[in-house]
């Protein structure tokens, strides 16, 4: 069992679909962090928010949009995707900046 | 920059093999070292993790000790089982921006067969 928790599991959507994939962690971890995961690659850094501030967007296409309404839940609004976006979406928290990352068992988003 | 560099798999085992997946990094300063697993259809769970050099992470019956001098950190478990089928990522990870980023290897595919 993860103690970070994503929904949905699976995502299908249109390419002018607006949806919304959620993660919630109730660890007191005070950053949280997206990933992006192509089949058979490694975890790409989207974005990382600490103290539920953005700290770090690694120029993502502004078609993503993370938002942090409180330390325990972190969301990424998804608009106007293309093809090429569809992957495993992976959210991770941590206690605090030296301390190891959790994560989450990811959204499947598949874009139609 | 950072980097990290994993063997080339997949890598596929008989059960109670003696496993090695070497890892070799690149980095600055002084980051922390992890292995973390992924099974089918799961997210990634922390193996172990060491610190500084001369570390060494242990569990579920996996080791890797941090090697300066080697820029390595290497993981071995004495004797596999199918259920440690997995990919393994070695990651080196800095603190930075309120958090800290990973920086991963390629990962490792493990298959063990009966």
């Amino acid at each position: 069992d993860t103690e970070v928790t994503q929904t949905p599991k699976h995502l299908v959507m249109g390419m002018t679909n607006k949806k919304s994939l959620k993660c919630e962690q109730h660890m007191g971890h005070r950053a949280m962090y997206w990933y992006k995961q192509k089949a058979k690659k490694p975890p790409e850094l989207m974005f990382v928010y600490s103290y539920e501030k953005l700290s770090i967007n690694e120029s993502v296409p502004s078609r993503f949009s993370p938002e942090c309404p409180n330390s325990s839940l972190l969301n990424l609004h998804l608009h106007a995707l293309q093809p090429e976006d569809s992957a495993l979406y992976l959210c991770a928290s941590s206690r605090g900046a030296d301390q190891p990352q959790h994560f989450g068992d990811g959204t499947r988003l598949s874009i139609l | 920059g950072n980097s990290v560099t994993q063997m080339e798999g997949p890598v596929t085992l008989s059960e109670e093999a003696f496993l090695t997946i070497n890892c070799t990094y690149t980095a600055t300063g002084y980051p922390s070292l992890f292995w973390y697993v992924q099974y089918p259809g799961e997210g990634l769970q922390l193996l172990l993790k060491a610190t500084k050099a001369d570390d060494k992470g242990s569990n579920k019956g996996f080791e890797a000790t941090y090697r300066k001098e080697t820029t390595s950190f290497h993981l071995e478990k004495g004797s596999v089982q199918v259920s440690d089928s997995a990919v393994y990522f070695c990651a080196l990870c800095y603190v930075t921006g309120g958090g800290n980023k990973l920086t991963f290897g390629t990962g490792t595919q493990l298959k063990v067969e009966l």
